[in-house]
């Protein structure tokens, strides 16, 4: 109950189209879902964050849908550039319901954009 | 630049040694957070802290051990050392627990 999926494992998109990496989790209790962007070398580094009660945000080219009923939450990368090209990780915890703070991962998403 | 050092980059070592990680917070950030990243397990949540004090524990092997100073620092412990704990080790930090955190760029250990 305290996993979180995440696909597709690997995606290549071309440079000015669309990417979309998805989650879905179980635990109810999940209050808080940041994304976050990982490249070699580097660790992750935070893109965005959603709460789930809101059903998206957006910040800048990055945009959350939050889909609380199918407990789902996908991250879009619109004109995506050869820079995007990075490891992507979802994420979810209870950091209000209970305080306690620790992310949850999924497996993490290779994003290569092709110029 | 996230603002949170760690310190060695790279640390390679051989079975049953013991090594220590270091972590340096974000300025103002009281909560610290280690977590392991391997190619089959992914990035797993080990243990917090939260002004010196253990939060939350997570996947923590009782070989390991983790500890936060008065000056906020934090230290991870690794002991007997296998070849399954080759990986990276990242170290978060944050001004509270419900808050965003910000990572390091993480200590790679070898185990040879």
């Amino acid at each position: 109950q305290q996993q979180v999926k995440q696909s597709p494992q690997s995606l290549i998109v071309q440079k000015g189209g669309i990417s979309i990496i998805n989650c879905a989790y179980e635990n109810t209790a999940f209050d808080y879902f940041p994304w976050y962007q990982q490249f070699p070398g580097k660790g992750p580094a935070l893109l965005i964050a959603i709460r789930p009660d809101v059903s998206e945000k957006k910040e800048g080219r990055f945009t959350i849908s939050f889909n609380k009923s199918a407990k789902q939450f996908s991250l879009h990368i619109m004109d995506s550039q050869p820079g995007d090209s990075a490891t992507y990780f979802c994420a979810a915890s209870t950091i209000f319901y209970n305080q306690g703070g620790k992310l949850i991962f999924g497996q993490g998403t290779e994003l290569s954009v092709k110029p | 630049d996230s603002g949170v050092t760690q310190t060695p980059k790279h640390l390679i070592t051989a079975t049953g040694q013991r090594v220590t990680l270091r972590c340096s917070p974000r300025s103002g950030d009281l909560s610290v957070y280690w977590y392991q990243q391997s190619l089959d397990q992914g990035l797993q949540f080990l243990i917090q802290y939260y002004n010196g004090e253990e939060r939350a524990k997570g996947n923590i092997l009782e070989r390991f051990s983790a500890q936060q100073f008065p000056d906020l620092h934090s230290e991870l412990n690794l002991s007997s050392l296998e070849l399954g704990d080759s990986a990276l080790y990242f170290c978060a930090s944050s001004p509270s627990p419900n808050q965003p955190q910000h990572f390091g760029d993480g200590t790679r250990l070898s185990i040879l």
